[in-house]
């Protein structure tokens, strides 16, 4: 089962745009995570917040953890043709189970 | 490290036939997932182990499937016997503690069953 839900299933914005992407769970979590999948490649990691963060930046990346709604969201800024991709979140609970969701396919026109 | 190594990289086999998934995690990982993934289910955890201990397996998804992890270097999931529904990617990912870091991937284990 998943335990994490992304909104939007699909986005397609143009090269330096900005894209959000939101996640939604269901249960308590240790810490929230954010990964990108190239098409027919594996998972990579880009970012993690802990339950007890609101908010963490990395690069272009920022991520919003809000743990009463059970929501979190990912935002790239300044798009590239290099994020079209996949991204997922995953909710990493006790004893370290990392349960994903169905993942936003991002389309970054050039 | 070359990360998290899995083989093979593609198996295509017939409806019946057992398969054996490896995967070899990045040493010192302390734990270690298996994860299917396909258009109609997303990515679904099938099992993981903290410290080669199978902690968590409501994921796998019948008794066809069964995983070991003989020791911290090593792990297999096998399907026996192989339906063609079984078909799908499959990934192995290792962590390198509990509860505070990330999953590193393996490329995938893309399999068939005809």
């Amino acid at each position: 089962s998943q335990q994490g839900e992304e909104d939007p299933q699909a986005l397609s914005i143009q090269e330096g745009e900005n894209a959000t992407m939101n996640c939604s769970y269901k249960t308590s979590i240790n810490n929230l995570q954010w990964y990108r999948q190239n098409s027919g490649r594996g998972l990579v990691h880009l970012i993690l917040i802990r339950s007890n963060e609101r908010e963490k930046h990395s690069g272009r990346l920022r991520v919003t953890l809000d743990t009463s709604k059970k929501s979190s969201s990912l935002l790239i800024t300044a798009s590239r043709a290099a994020d079209t991709a996949s991204y997922f979140c995953a909710t990493g609970a006790a004893g370290n189970k990392l349960t994903f969701g169905g993942g936003t396919r991002v389309l970054v026109k050039p | 490290d070359a990360g998290v190594i899995q083989s093979p990289r593609h198996e295509v086999t017939e409806m019946g036939q057992e398969v054996t998934l490896r995967c070899k995690p990045i040493s010192g990982h302390n734990s270690l997932f298996w994860y299917r993934q396909t258009m109609m289910r997303g990515l679904e955890l099938l099992i993981y182990f903290n410290n080669n201990v199978p902690i968590d397996d409501s994921g796998m998804p019948e008794d066809r499937f069964s995983a070991k992890m003989p020791n911290a270097s090593f792990s297999t999931l096998k399907i026996q016997p192989s339906e063609p529904r079984d078909s799908a990617v499959y990934f192995c990912a290792s962590s390198p503690e509990s509860e505070r870091t990330e999953a590193f991937f393996g490329q995938g284990t893309r399999l068939t069953v005809v």
